[in-house]
């Protein structure tokens, strides 16, 4: 079976950065992924990790440690619009589909 | 940018009664899927669907649902008989197997059942 577990709710100020953590058991391993999610909408690709390291993208990072089970997504420079539920989602094996977690609801406040 | 259309955005029905949620994904892709979230709650995955026919399920993919990819271009959920558990958002979603996978989702249909 696979569990993703991530906090449910964090609250940051805007202008500041945060780190949203996500903790997976999957029995192979094939890719980590980041999506953010705004009430009533799709969820949409923010970033992905297959390899242990950080890897960079404007505003947003997303680390992973494979032999620990670990990512996390950092948001620097908060905005009032990154205020959203955040998705740490696992694929497990080849071409599998993605296991999503319960998600991360971030309110940035003023 | 090339995206994943479905429809209806909302559609209400009564408990009992067939729905089929239509989505068109992203022409080039090859994996199509079919997720669903509940209010409140996380996104789960139902059924992929690859070179027509199903490759994967989840235990929620029982016997009332079916899909179908019925020409080169819309890929279909059926749910024969609904019932009031149905009620969530359901987002298809498609992906290429290449790079990164990702799925790239469609905007939703938000299904209630009364």
């Amino acid at each position: 079976g696979q569990n993703i577990d991530q906090p449910t709710e964090m609250t940051a100020t805007e202008g500041a950065i945060v780190q949203i953590n996500c903790t997976y058991q999957t029995s192979g391993f094939n890719g980590l992924f980041w999506y953010q999610q705004h009430a009533g909408e799709a969820p949409t690709f923010l970033s992905y990790n297959v390899l242990d390291g950080l890897e960079e993208k404007g505003r947003f990072s997303s680390f992973l440690s494979r032999s620990k089970g670990y990512s996390y997504l950092l948001l620097k420079e908060l905005q009032m619009k990154d205020s959203a539920s955040y998705l740490c989602a696992v694929r497990d094996l080849g071409n599998t589909p993605l296991v999503f977690g319960k998600g991360t609801r971030l309110s940035v406040i003023a | 940018e090339p995206e994943v259309t479905q429809t209806p955005s909302h559609q209400v029905t009564q408990m009992g009664q067939e729905v089929i949620l239509r989505c068109v994904p992203i022409s080039n892709h090859l994996y199509f899927y079919w997720y669903r979230q509940i209010l409140g709650q996380k996104v789960e995955f139902l059924v992929s669907f690859y070179n027509n026919e199903i490759s994967e399920k989840s235990e929620i993919f029982d016997d009332q649902f079916s899909v179908e990819r019925p020409d080169g271009s819309n890929f279909t959920l059926k749910i024969r008989s609904t019932k009031l558990e149905d009620s969530a958002m359901y987002f298809c979603a498609s992906s290429v197997p290449a790079n990164t996978g990702e799925l790239f989702f469609g905007e939703g249909s938000r299904l209630t059942v009364l």
